[in-house]
């Protein structure tokens, strides 16, 4: 299984936009990156997926360069209710593949 | 689309009781279901991924014994936390994949269990 690593936490003020960047040095041919939110007490909420370039929705950006070695989620314009867990994940070329939760990055917005 | 439920929300049992947490795929079949475990601050652990009809798969350092999964049907998985003690108190988190969208998991919004 792909390992992730992510920053711990980051701080930003509303309305800016946010770029967590996370590393998967040994990501498989197959895998897939996705990225998941969770808010205290509740169960992950995905947010966007990708293999490989440009992927965008209403909500987020992911940005994957050439190498797939790691991936950004980029924010646009954030607000208090982004205050979250965001987390990297690597795999899913399979549903029945297990994947592994790193330490996720605690994203504090502030007013 | 994608749902999925769990039942209870929230428990709290005594020491040595046994506790049922149920996991539903509400509008798909879920072939895979995975069972995560997750306490204060931390990260969502793997305990186990479940094949319907077919035994679990635990992970290192997990009981199977004390954690008992049941994978009967295409849109039900249960966790049975056996003679549960206060150091099994977390937040119990499921998901679930379907096979036709085989590279997404769906999450549950997780069961709070509080062994006293």
């Amino acid at each position: 299984l792909a390992k992730t690593t992510q920053p711990i936490s980051m701080d930003s003020y509303e309305g800016q936009e946010v770029n967590i960047t996370c590393s998967h040095n040994n990501i498989a041919t197959n895998d897939y990156i996705t990225w998941y939110q969770q808010f205290p007490s509740q169960g992950p909420r995905f947010i966007i997926q990708g293999y490989k370039t440009k992927v965008t929705n209403e909500v987020a950006s992911l940005f994957i360069p050439a190498d797939r070695k790691s991936s950004t989620l980029s924010l646009p314009r954030v607000s208090l209710s982004d205050t979250a867990v965001y987390y990297c994940l690597v795999g899913l070329s399979g549903g029945y593949q297990k994947v592994t939760f790193g330490t996720g990055t605690k994203l504090q917005v502030i007013p | 689309g994608a749902v999925v439920s769990q039942h209870p929300s929230r428990v709290i049992c005594k020491s040595g009781t046994s506790v049922k947490i149920e996991c539903r795929s509400l509008d798909f079949q879920a072939t895979t279901m995975f069972w995560y475990r997750q306490f204060p601050k931390q990260s969502l652990m793997l305990m186990a991924t479940s094949n319907e009809g077919s035994k679990a798969t635990y992970e290192q350092g997990v009981e199977k014994d004390k954690f008992l999964i049941n994978h009967a049907s295409l849109t039900l998985s249960t966790l049975t936390v056996t003679s549960a003690h206060p150091e099994d108190s977390s937040f119990y988190i499921c998901s679930a994949s379907q096979r036709e969208t085989y590279n997404e998991q769906f999450f549950g919004p997780g069961t709070r269990l509080t062994v006293l």
